[in-house]
């Protein structure tokens, strides 16, 4: 199975600073048929659902807000979250679709400081 | 706007099965490009892809190999939904399961079912 391995496990950040979640699979997952990088970013809020924020490694999905963003290729990921708000405190998680099982790292947890 | 309904006991006795539907508004069971997955998430396993269900020309299905012998996941085309069946449960198969539409990304989820394993 394909490891993801995100840092830091939590993260405090004050109102208005930025945000930087990192994730690291245990193979490429760059796909050459497409070009396109096999990962996903969601934001799981307490007692719900995650929601998918980001696919392709940086494509926003429609109606995410545009401080959210994606980078990185091959194994090396993040997530940035520009000017926080406190409705982005949450869980984040990778996840790799490109081979099953589609595999999730662990979470971060961010915060308000 | 798709919308992904759960349905199934909270409680199951362990050794039973494990019984979960999902009921598809918005989209449909058999389109093309689009998997059916089920997921689960606790605190010990974090979140779990367990397997997918997809139709392209005839139906597909992808399992976990942790839970490969005792899972099934099926899709009832006249009811648009699919359904999770997991054998054999033990407590450590108690969860929050979720069923998702992948495209490839998973951008549609149910609300969960938290399943507890206890006698």
């Amino acid at each position: 199975d394909i490891v993801m391995t995100q840092s830091p496990d939590s993260l405090a950040v004050s109102l208005g600073e930025r945000a930087t979640i990192n994730c690291r699979s245990s193979q490429s997952l760059l796909y050459s048929f497409n070009n396109e990088n096999h990962v996903a970013w969601y934001q799981q809020r307490p007692g719900q659902p995650p929601k998918l924020l980001i696919y392709w490694a940086s494509t926003r999905e429609s109606g995410v807000p545009g401080r959210f963003s994606g980078s990185g290729s091959g194994t090396d990921f993040t997530l940035t979250i520009s000017n926080l708000q406190a409705e982005d405190v949450a869980v984040y998680y990778c996840q790799q679709y490109y081979g099953t099982p589609y595999t999730f790292g662990r979470g971060t947890k961010l915060e308000i400081k | 706007q798709v919308q992904l309904q759960q349905s199934g006991p909270g409680l199951v006795r362990p050794s039973q099965t494990l019984s979960l539907t999902c009921a598809i508004s918005g989209d449909s069971v058999s389109r093309n490009t689009v998997a059916w997955v089920w997921i689960r998430q606790s605190p010990s396993r974090g979140l779990e892809w367990l397997g997918r269900t997809y139709y392209t020309a005839k139906w597909y299905n992808d399992y976990d190999v942790s839970v490969k012998s005792r899972i099934t996941i099926f899709s009832d085309t006249s009811k648009n939904q699919f359904s999770l069946h997991l054998s054999s449960v033990t407590p450590d198969d108690t969860a929050v399961y979720y069923c998702a539409r992948a495209s490839p990304a998973l951008n549609s989820w149910s609300q969960g079912t938290l399943v507890t394993v206890s006698s």
